[in-house]
């Protein structure tokens, strides 16, 4: 199984930067994904690491360590409709395809 | 707009009650799966279905049942409910066995009264 941890909420200023920490235990890593939800929306796909890195997409980045169990997700230039939930999720590699989601990081941009 | 169409939207049931949601996924994904969502528990896997087959179960109770049909639209049949399922259903669809990029439809809000 898997135990997956990240911040419940995190504030910030428009404009600036936020990273959003994530660790994560499992048997058998496959891949870390980074989801948005917006409140009583669909959750909707940001990125994918496997390997160990950043990936850039935009004003989105997100890197991975899986020697350490951590990923992070960094948001530039902050603007106010990035305020959502953000979600680390994990899939196992004998998991057949099902991905164990973290609690969510509700991320509040201010003015 | 991710291509996966979910009704009803909202449900308003009674305890003890059976409720059928439905979900048709983008065209082309072969891959169905079922996500509950409620307030304390976030987002927990249910059910994945490939093709018409069942290939991977979550914490799924026993009072809930999915089927995949051969146009790949699902169905979650939720029966004998309780307080405790009011939730927020989603279906997500993805091309392949294994997944990928999950996409997921609006939702079936469900309130059990």
């Amino acid at each position: 199984g898997q135990n997956i941890d990240q911040p419940t909420e995190m504030t910030a200023t428009e404009g600036a930067i936020v990273q959003i920490n994530c660790t994560y235990q499992t048997s058998g890593f496959n891949g870390l994904f980074w989801y948005q939800q917006h409140a009583g929306e669909a959750p909707t796909f940001l990125s994918y690491n496997v390997l160990d890195g950043l990936e850039e997409k935009g004003r989105f980045s997100s890197f991975l360590s899986r020697s350490k169990g951590y990923s992070y997700l960094l948001l530039k230039e902050l603007q106010m409709k990035d305020s959502a939930s953000y979600l680390c999720a994990v899939r196992e590699t004998d998991s057949w395809g099902k991905l164990q989601f973290g609690a969510g990081t509700q991320v509040v941009v201010t003015p | 707009d991710s291509g996966v169409t979910q009704t009803p939207k909202h449900l308003i049931t009674a305890t003890g009650q059976r409720v059928t949601l439905r979900c048709s996924p983008r065209s082309g994904d072969l891959s169905v799966y079922w996500y509950q969502q409620s307030l304390d528990q976030g987002l927990q896997f249910l059910i994945h279905y490939y093709n018409g087959e069942e290939r991977a179960k979550g914490n799924i109770l026993e009072r809930f049942s999915a089927q995949q049909f051969p146009d790949l639209h699902s169905e979650l049949n939720l029966s004998s409910l309780e307080l405790g399922d009011s939730a927020l259903y989603f279906c997500a669809s993805s091309v392949g066995k294994s997944t990928g990029e999950l996409f997921f439809g609006e939702g079936s809000r469900l309130t059990v009264l």
